[in-house]
């Protein structure tokens, strides 16, 4: 166990609709990462925060937005889903920034129909 | 753009013998490297992690070696298990759009067993 908490673990919605999801991340964990992971991509960096401030955005799509909040825990937020973005998502969390392993959730599947 | 990749996308031992798993980077810069083993239904779990000060690192059944001049990482476990099954994927530090933190991640190899 990592430690790290998703919720929820699957999540069936249709296009257009907006969800959120949620990580916790492992206690004293400053750090959140959000990545995605499809079949053909692999896995992705979309964001990270850091002590409630967003600190790096890789490939993240306008229509997804992210927060942590002052507890230390994240939401991702995605909007006007599309099927391509039926995926899994993944949280991840560390002590520090760079070299520091990222510890990782079990993930939310996503799929749109 | 700088990128994290692997060899070969599927990897067959046999059940005892020694595994090695091959990954290549480009980014010169990288300073930081993990390997990762996903199992299906979970996510990324850690095993080893490597700077670029040293070449070599050993934990508990797996060795990662690190080649700089070549930029090639490597992952080799000892005696595998039917529990080693997985994807393994390498990771390193780079520019993941911010500047930042963000690991960059190869697609994996799947390490398949055979007893």
């Amino acid at each position: 166990d990592s430690g790290v908490t998703q919720t929820p673990k699957h999540l069936i919605t249709a296009t257009g609709q907006r969800v959120t999801l949620r990580c916790s991340p492992r206690s004293g964990d400053l750090s959140v990462y959000w990545y995605q992971q499809s079949l053909d991509q692999g896995l992705q960096f979309l964001i990270q925060y850091y002590n409630g401030e967003e600190r790096a955005k890789g490939n993240i799509l306008e229509r997804f937005s992210a927060q942590q909040f002052p507890d230390l825990h994240s939401e991702l937020n995605l909007s006007s889903l599309e099927l391509g973005d039926s995926a899994l998502y993944f949280c991840a969390s560390s002590a520090q920034g760079a070299s520091s392993p990222l510890h990782f959730g079990n993930g939310t599947r996503l799929t749109v129909t | 753009g700088e990128s994290v990749g692997l060899h070969l996308p599927t990897l067959s031992v046999q059940e005892g013998d020694n595994s090695i798993i091959n990954c290549a980077y480009s980014n010169s810069a990288s300073d930081y490297f993990i390997w990762y083993k996903q199992e299906s239904g979970k996510g990324p779990q850690f095993i080893i992690d490597i700077r670029s000060n040293m070449d070599k690192r050993q934990g508990q059944r797996v060795t990662v070696l690190l080649n700089k001049t070549v930029k090639h990482l490597s992952l080799q476990i000892a005696a595998t298990q039917p529990g080693d099954s997985a994807v393994y994927f390498c990771a390193e530090t780079g520019d993941s759009g911010g500047g930042a933190d963000g690991l960059t991640f190869g697609k994996g190899t799947h390490l398949i067993i055979q007893p």
